[in-house]
Formats: structure tokens, sequence, C-alpha cells
């Protein structure tokens, strides 16, 4: 069975860097075509792409926030992490991780609130 | 650039069947899409890819029910016999130039 779930911190600070990490089993982040994305959706909005990463660890970030991202995997711990720098309160939302470019299937979510 | 458009709303009586729209923007008309559902307050999940020939992939446990369909620029998702379970919104997403995730702004569908 294939699964994702997302960690991370609940609450950040503004001007703070989040760290999220992205567990996976049923699957290897080696295997071809398994490349894992980033997706948040702030409250009662729509879902917006982030960031992807290959099996082949070639990366791609949405162009409006790549100054501010970075994807990586650790394939031994089957994990993914996403970093976002300069916390802003805008960026309060759910963050998913999800497999392969059609994100099948998607984690579970972690909120993260940006708040003094 | 890619745009993906879908309608901000839908309706239909339980048990009738609905069918959703995403309108590619010009000029990927040849895309695949897939389409996903997200319950009130869950995360989404995936239902299907759809080729522009109107091929279609779906997720494991996904009902007969859920079907797709193609022309030209637009993707269908058509729900037959609707449940009350269906009433959701449902997000349509590809993948643009320079690998750039997109999308659309979702459906809420409205099963009365």
């Amino acid at each position: 069975q294939v699964t994702l779930k997302e960690s991370g911190p609940v609450l950040v600070k503004p001007t703070e860097t989040l760290t999220l990490t992205c567990t996976v089993s049923g699957f290897s982040l080696s295997n071809a075509r398994m490349g894992v994305s980033w997706i948040r959706q702030p409250p009662g909005k729509a879902l917006e792409w982030l960031a992807h990463i290959f099996s082949n660890d070639e990366k791609s970030y949405s162009t409006s926030l790549k100054s501010r991202l970075t994807i990586s995997k650790d394939t031994s711990k089957s994990q993914v992490v996403l970093t976002m720098t300069n916390m802003d309160p805008v960026d309060t939302a759910t963050y998913y991780c999800a497999r392969s470019k059609w994100f099948d299937p998607w984690g579970q979510g972690t909120l993260v609130t940006v708040s003094s | 650039q890619l745009v993906l458009t879908q309608s901000p709303s839908a309706s239909a009586s339980l048990g009738a069947s609905v069918k959703l729209t995403c309108t590619l923007s010009s000029g990927h008309s040849s895309y695949a899409i897939a389409w996903h559902q997200q319950q009130p307050e869950k995360g989404p999940r995936y239902l299907m890819k759809l080729n522009s020939d109107g091929s279609h992939s779906k997720g494991d446990g996904i009902p007969d029910r859920f079907s797709g369909s193609s022309s030209g620029a637009e993707r269908y998702l058509t729900i037959s016999s609707l449940q009350s379970e269906d009433e959701a919104d449902y997000y349509c997403q590809t993948w643009g130039t320079g690998i750039q995730g997109v999308f659309g702004g979702g459906t809420k569908l409205t099963v009365l």
C-alpha cells in the first residue's frame, strides 16, 4: 500500500524558515516516474502546486515562489523535504505531498499557521 | 501560458448524473489532465488521469460511477448515480511548460 505522510511544525513565526518532511512507504523514491510534489491550500482557497522532485533528482519549482523554495530527498530514509524561507501569514495553509506527476496518491496534509 | 478553467459551481440531484468541465487554454488541447476530488474537511483524492483521446486510468477504489471523456480542449468528469458523498470540490490538474504544475480553480459540486 502506497502512503505519504507530511510532518513539520504547526506554527511558525513570520520571517522564519519552514521545513516540512514527506515520508513515503510502498514505493521507492529511486524508481523511475516516482517523483513527489508539494502542494498547498490556504483555508477556503484552491490548490497551489509548489515543487516537484524527480527520481533522478531533477527539481522543478513554482515560478512565483522559486526564490523561497528548496526541495530535496533522502532515498534511504524514503523522505522528501521542502523548505520555504521568509514565511508570511499569507503562507498559512495545509501543505500536502503527493506521488508522481498525477498526484496519486496524496498525503493527508499538515496545517501550518504563520503567526507571531 | 497554460491555464485550466473550471466553473466555480455545479449542482445536480441525488441519483442523477453530472458532467464537470475543465478547459485547457489555447494551444494545449493535446494535454492530459488528472481529476481530483476533495470532500469537505478532507484532503484531495486522485480520481483519474484523462488523456486527450478520452482514455483514462482511475485510481484504486474509484467507483465505476466516475468516468472521463475529452473533446478538443475540454476534459470532462462525469459522475452518474450521484450520492451524497459525491458533494465535494473537484480539481483538474496538469503540467505546463518548464515542468510547472497547474491546477484549475476547482468546481464545488452540490448534490441536491
